[in-house]
């Protein structure tokens, strides 16, 4: 079955710690998008990546990390400088000639104590 | 004013009932109009484009009007699977890979 995975569901980590999350999709998507959602909040857009090996900055980059050195693959490291990392983070995916559909994993549960 | 505004509701509503959901978006110059769902705990999924003439896909109905800058979503015959929460999504001007998210209307169909 085509999609979009996205490993582990639920997370814990310590303050200080950097973590990485996983986001893989079958799907033969050129773009590939992180997201965040707090409650209550619409979803905000953390990096997008268009093409292997190239990446943007979305809304609220700052403290998070990507890669894109597969097309299938689009990793998210929350580093320690992050303020707020207890969130609900969701991996997205679309083609290129239609960005706007996009695909959504099933996000994980990232909850920093 | 946030660019794409939602009431958060909830509307509860008996099944079988229509109900409304409106959105207004701040961006005169955005193109492009969607409907996601976004089921408790979950990820969205796509539910409807908008498109500028209206469109129809079953029991749902979206609509555009540009001119006072908003957006409707019509649910006709409620079932308790619709309950879920309803994020209108805009595209942004700076990307044609951005899109803005509204926070949701959250709907409870009752039996």
């Amino acid at each position: 079955d085509g999609g979009i995975t996205q490993s582990p569901k639920y997370l814990f980590r310590k303050e200080g710690q950097n973590v990485t999350l996983s986001c893989e999709q079958n799907l033969n998507h050129d773009a590939m998008y992180w997201y965040r959602q707090d409650p209550g909040q619409g979803l905000r857009l953390i990096y997008y990546s268009q093409i292997v090996n190239d990446f943007q900055k979305g809304d609220i980059a700052e403290g998070y990390s990507v890669s894109r050195e597969k097309k299938e693959s689009f990793p998210l490291t929350v580093t320690s400088a992050q303020k707020n990392p207890t969130a609900f983070y969701l991996c997205a995916s679309s083609f290129d000639r239609n960005p706007y559909e996009q695909y959504f994993g099933p996000g994980t549960r990232l909850t920093v104590t | 004013r946030k660019e794409v505004e939602q009431d958060p509701g909830p509307f509860n509503v008996p099944e079988g009932a229509t109900v409304a959901f409106n959105c207004t978006y701040s961006n005169s110059a955005s193109q492009s109009f969607f409907w996601y769902r976004q089921d408790c705990r979950k990820e969205p999924k796509l539910l409807m484009s908008v498109y500028s003439s209206g469109n129809e896909d079953g029991r749902f109905t979206a609509q555009l009007n540009r001119a006072s800058q908003y957006i409707s979503l019509l649910i006709r015959d409620s079932k308790l699977s619709d309950s879920a929460t309803y994020l209108c999504v805009v595209n942004r001007m700076d990307s044609s890979y951005k899109l803005i998210f509204g926070s949701g209307t959250r709907l409870l169909v009752r039996p």
